[in-house]
């Protein structure tokens, strides 16, 4: 098993443009989180799937935030347009129940 | 909602020496408690958790202690070696899919 595949591990863009990471759930997984760490807040949950639909987003931080899952083994977390407050480590994790696997991060910079 | 609350933020200990990390809960519901340990530039990755039907968990150097009553629980690390120095999360899950992460411990083993 690969784990948790997310890509890329480093982006950096400037500021206003759009920006797209992506992550690949453990196969088998039917929860998938996105995370953001930052050394100010920590981890923080910004929205979760389960069986792909979306059940909380209330930690997505404006509109410019958005996820989607169009199927088991894809997800996607678009920031259009970024700023650069929204440079941190962004993480995605899956889980069937109980502990999440981690994938390796998106480290977004925004100059 | 819940409130994890975690305790220190830094801690130094010399190599062999036992170190322990300490979380408080706020929510009775909550009854699933891992922790993760995260390397610098690294994934988080669950290294021991524990349910709330169980006082105590046991693996190898690593233990973890839940008093419901108290609503606390704390990783105890034993034995400590340079390579456990980390940052350390706790977490408190009533669901299984919202966990609460505490502000993390970062651990340094001291040779």
């Amino acid at each position: 098993d690969a784990g948790v595949i997310q890509s890329p591990r480093h982006e950096v863009t400037e500021m206003g443009q759009e920006v797209t990471l992506r992550c690949k759930p453990i196969s088998g997984h039917n929860s998938l989180f996105w995370y953001r760490q930052t050394m100010m807040r920590g981890l923080e949950l910004l929205i979760y799937f389960n069986n792909n639909v979306p059940i909380d987003d209330s930690g997505m931080p404006e509109d410019r935030f958005s996820a989607k899952m169009p199927n088991a083994s894809f997800s996607t977390l678009k920031i259009q347009p970024s700023e650069p407050r929204d440079s941190a480590v962004y993480f995605c994790a899956s889980s069937r129940g109980g502990s999440r696997t981690f994938g390796s991060g998106t480290r977004l910079t925004v100059v | 909602g819940e409130n994890v609350e975690q305790h220190p933020s830094t801690l130094s200990v010399q190599e062999g020496d036992s170190a322990v990390i300490k979380c408080t809960y706020s929510d009775s519901a909550s009854n699933y408690f891992p922790w993760y340990k995260q390397e610098l530039g690294k994934r988080p990755q669950l290294i021991i958790d524990i349910r709330s039907n169980v006082g105590e968990k046991k693996d190898q150097r690593i233990a973890v202690t839940l008093n419901k009553t108290a609503k606390h629980f704390s990783l105890h690390i034993t034995e400590t070696q340079p390579e456990d120095s980390a940052v350390y999360f706790c977490a408190a899950s009533i669901t299984g899919n919202q966990f609460y992460f505490g502000t993390g411990t970062s651990l340094t083993v001291i040779p």
